[in-house]
């Protein structure tokens, strides 16, 4: 059972540089969504899809972007990377949205120096 | 803005003892659940809850929904070192959004 795969697990960036991390499930999910994770700060909501071709903005979207194309794929991509972007990312998907159990990726480390 | 409080931040203790950890909002959701992150890893669901007022029991996790859906509690009996990790609190309502709580980390010391 794959479930969420998220790529890399760990990335260095250097300011300015833009980088696109992966998520992809095979649950059939329609709901997909990424957060971002901080000491202290819990999980925040960047960006969601609700299906194929729709989506939306989280908590936290600036300085990211995310398409969805297909109901497996949800790509965040880093535009200009800023060191106050270094955290932990996790991708969830979940089969409806609320009362429905979120499934999480095993996260992707981030460094922007 | 974060929407779900958690109480304690941080929460050492021997095995064997009781706790309580507290999750609180000013806003009303349609279910909340709690989660459990260890190192390395992803949240994983530990339970749901969605009617006012209900308990739900998960072995020696006790887990409780406010009467006015604003908030829930997390009772652990008899804690063993097995349930150290990171617990997550999330709400979520008719706007497509989960909201996570700032989460509690249990530290159970054999």
């Amino acid at each position: 059972n794959a479930g969420v795969t998220q790529t890399p697990k760990f990335q260095v960036l250097k300011t300015g540089q833009s980088m696109t991390l992966q998520c992809a499930q095979d649950m059939n999910h329609e709901y997909m969504s990424w957060y971002r994770q901080d000491p202290g700060m819990g999980l925040r909501l960047i960006h969601y899809s609700v299906g194929a071709g729709i989506t939306d903005q989280g908590e936290v979207p600036n300085g990211y972007n995310v398409s969805r194309s297909t109901t497996e794929d949800f790509p965040l991509r880093l535009l200009s990377a800023a060191p106050s972007q270094t955290s932990v990312y996790f991708c969830a998907s979940s089969i409806w949205v609320n009362t429905g159990e979120l499934f999480f990726g095993e996260g992707s480390r981030l460094t922007v120096l | 803005t974060q929407l779900l409080e958690q109480s304690p931040q941080f929460l050492s203790i021997q095995e064997g003892e009781n706790l309580t950890v507290y999750c609180n909002s000013s806003s009303v959701f349609s279910s909340l659940q709690w989660y459990r992150q260890e190192p390395g890893e992803g949240p994983v669901l530990l339970v749901t809850v969605v009617t006012g007022g209900e308990v739900k029991k998960l072995k020696r996790l006790t887990f409780q929904f406010g009467d006015a859906r604003k908030d829930s509690s997390l009772h652990i009996t008899a804690a063993q070192p097995g349930d150290t990790g990171l617990y997550l609190c999330a709400g979520s309502n008719t706007g497509n959004q989960f909201y996570f709580g700032t989460g509690t980390s249990l530290t159970v010391i054999p």
